[in-house]
């Protein structure tokens, strides 16, 4: 049964310190997304890779957050120095777009508590 | 540029009672669109999508939804409530296809017996 799998699931950290959360897509998936969800904002786009180049990381704090793709199987999300307002569940998804496939598969999140 | 608008934060229904959870999009392209649905503690699952094929799409556990091109509506309903259906609920536009998905607020669903 494929599915997209995220690690860690949860993740506690103290402030300033580096955070990394990762993602394996379904394999064959071309579309790779991080969104963050916040009682706050809902459901917000981060980024977005296609064939793992970066297609859109305008929702996301350059300063401090990265996301890369270092190969097919693995996209990371990287937040150095965190900050309490970075608290919030990180989703990764992934989906064969293009024609009339359309849909994206969802992780089960990593959520993040910075204190 | 594209956005949802979900009408309702919350909606609450008897089980057994029908269900209606409203969306609105806006697009400048022909939209795909699709539900999603969360429950507590958990990933989104895909409950049904709309692309340019019929205009009523049937998803699973037995939900549906109507594109109305001239509402710019998508709305969410299923006939009878089932206690396990009480969850949050996210209607996505996807426009142009293959660009990222845009959620909707959110629509929470509570199901009492």
């Amino acid at each position: 049964d494929a599915r997209v799998t995220q690690t860690p699931r949860h993740k506690v950290t103290e402030m300033g310190q580096e955070v990394t959360m990762r993602c394996q897509p379904i394999l064959g998936h071309n579309t790779v997304f991080w969104y963050r969800q916040t009682m706050m904002q809902g459901l917000e786009l981060l980024a977005y890779f296609r064939n793992r180049a970066p297609l859109d990381d305008s929702g996301m704090p350059k300063d401090r957050f990265s996301a890369e793709m270092p190969d097919a199987t693995l996209a990371t999300l990287k937040i150095q120095p965190s900050e309490p307002r970075d608290s919030a569940v990180y989703f990764c998804a992934s989906g064969l777009l293009g024609g009339m496939n359309t849909e994206a598969f969802f992780g089960q999140g990593t959520r993040l508590t910075v204190v | 540029a594209q956005s949802v608008t979900q009408l309702d934060s919350h909606v609450s229904v008897s089980e057994g009672t029908p269900v209606l959870l409203r969306c609105n999009y806006s697009s400048s392209y022909s939209p795909s669109l699709f539900w999603y649905v969360q429950h507590p503690n958990k990933g989104l699952q895909l409950l049904l999508k709309y692309t340019s094929a019929a205009t009523l799409v049937k998803g699973i556990n037995g939900f549906e939804a109507e594109f109305k091109k001239s509402e710019t509506s998508f709305h969410l309903t299923k006939p009878s409530a089932h206690m396990s259906d009480a969850a949050e609920y996210f209607c996505v536009v996807n426009a142009p296809a293959g660009t990222a998905l845009i959620f909707g607020k959110g629509t929470t669903l509570s199901v009492s017996s």
